[in-house]
């Protein structure tokens, strides 16, 4: 099983900054990682998906980068509804897993 | 648009079979591009992955639950259902489902399911 860590656990930042947020895999997963943000009492939401491509609807301040093992998601200026949970998955192999989750809040 | 709904039982005995059904509208599910899956969150926790079905009945189940998953699917109903048997409080989450291609793009509102006696 591959196993996705995400940092930082939590990021504490303030509206109109740069968020980045990191996923590494125990072994590559090619370009086959998606990120997804979760707001409480919601449904996960797909943001990026094979590394770098935005999902249907996805502002363009959100981005993804990466292959093999490191991959990241920036976020270039947070808006207030950017604050949530986000996760990193990965479908190189099966079982499909998902990172721990990194707690994006308000600084 | 493709829209996804969880239904079952909120509350399950411990040892029991958990049962939970998603319903397809908006598309079919023999459309043959996506795999149908289910995740869970325990409460305060992160998302795992339960398992896949494809329209022709295909599987793949998290080793962590192979011995106690069952995904089956109906595509008369554009159904797809779970089964996760001889449940304990560990089980207690919400349940997702999911349509996956290149990422899980469309899900289900999630439904809370609880193990207690």
């Amino acid at each position: 099983e591959i196993v996705l860590t995400q940092s930082p656990a939590t990021l504490s930042l303030s509206p109109g900054e740069r968020a980045t947020l990191s996923c590494r895999a125990s072994q590559s997963v090619s370009s086959y990682l998606a990120w997804y943000q979760q707001k409480p009492g919601q449904a996960p939401r797909l943001l990026i998906y094979d590394a770098s491509n935005r999902a249907t609807g996805i502002p363009a301040r959100f981005s993804g980068s990466g292959s093999g093992t490191d991959f990241t998601l920036t976020i270039s200026s947070l808006e207030p509804e950017d604050f949530a949970v986000y996760y990193c998955q990965q479908r190189s192999n099966w079982p499909h897993t998902f990172g721990q989750g990194t707690k994006l809040e308000i600084k | 648009q493709v829209q996804l709904q969880e239904s079952g039982p909120g509350l399950v005995k411990p040892s029991q079979t958990l049962s939970l059904t998603c319903t397809v509208s908006g598309g079919s599910i023999s459309s043959g591009d996506y795999y149908w899956s289910w995740i869970r969150q325990p409460p305060g926790k992160g998302l795992e992955w339960i398992g896949y079905i494809y329209y022709s009945g295909s599987t793949y189940y998290n080793p962590s639950l192979k011995s106690r998953v069952t995904i089956s699917v109906d595509t008369s109903k554009n159904q797809f259902s779970l089964k996760l048997s001889s449940v304990t409080a560990a089980d207690t989450a919400v349940y997702y489902c999911a349509r996956e291609g290149g990422g899980m793009d469309v899900w289900g509102q999630g439904t809370t399911v609880t193990v207690s006696s």
